[in-house]
């Protein structure tokens, strides 16, 4: 079945900076692939999606990048804001092998002012 | 106009104790989910409802039962609960099935077994 590594686990940067999250995935079958950030004590919220047929896609401060042919997919956040500190988990899913989305571990965000 | 609804927010209660959580969304959803998150934030499927019908029981302990009356709700009753039990149950739903749809989740359900 389908398997997603995250990383890193934590990160912490400084407000303005740069910050990017990692994901591989293992069923080369998968082709939808959704972001989603979690703040504390709040149920996960679904912040970007990409499927398979599109290799970047950008919502304001926030992108998603997707090498399927390396199988991983990044997000990538600009000008962070203190607001931005959340856990976030990536997920794979669609690949036909299992009926749901499989999540990566998490990596939890902060960001220093 | 909450978009998925679960009850109750907290739930503390004693080994060997029976409980159930509920949940409702509002946003015509054809299937749902229950998810457990640990301590290290991993989220784990439990089981995956279509339009009423199990479509996934993952390895789950036989005391945990979920029942879905109708496609807008899923509820889960435990028995006999133990002290691994301690987590927090989301509840999600999302358009279609096989991971092709992003979910909505509820707010959660802080469980603690004592």
């Amino acid at each position: 079945g389908e398997n997603v590594e995250q990383h890193p686990s934590t990160l912490s940067v400084q407000e303005g900076d740069s910050a990017v999250i990692k994901c591989t995935y293992s069923d080369s079958a998968s082709n939808y692939f959704p972001w989603y950030k979690q703040e504390l004590g709040k149920g996960p919220q679904l912040i970007i999606d990409i499927r398979s047929n599109v290799g970047e896609k950008k919502d304001q401060r926030i992108a998603v990048t997707l090498n399927k042919t390396a199988k991983h997919f990044s997000l990538h956040i600009t000008e962070t804001q203190p607001e931005d500190s959340a856990v976030y988990f990536c997920a794979a899913g669609g690949g036909g092998s299992q009926g749901n989305l499989i999540f990566g571990k998490g990596t939890k965000l902060s960001v220093k002012p | 106009d909450t978009a998925v609804s679960q009850t109750p927010k907290y739930l503390v209660t004693q080994m060997g104790n029976d409980k159930s959580i509920k949940c409702e969304q509002n946003l015509g959803h054809d299937t749902m989910y229950w998810y457990k998150q640990d301590s290290k934030k991993f989220l784990k499927i439990m089981f995956s409802y279509n339009n009423k019908e199990l479509i996934i029981n993952e390895t789950v302990p036989n005391r945990f039962s979920p029942k879905s009356p109708d496609k807008a709700h899923l509820n889960l009753h435990i028995n006999s609960l133990e002290l691994g039990d301690s987590a927090v149950y989301f509840c999600a739903s999302s358009q279609g099935g096989g991971g092709n749809y992003g979910y909505t989740f509820g707010s959660g359900t802080r469980l603690t077994v004592v």
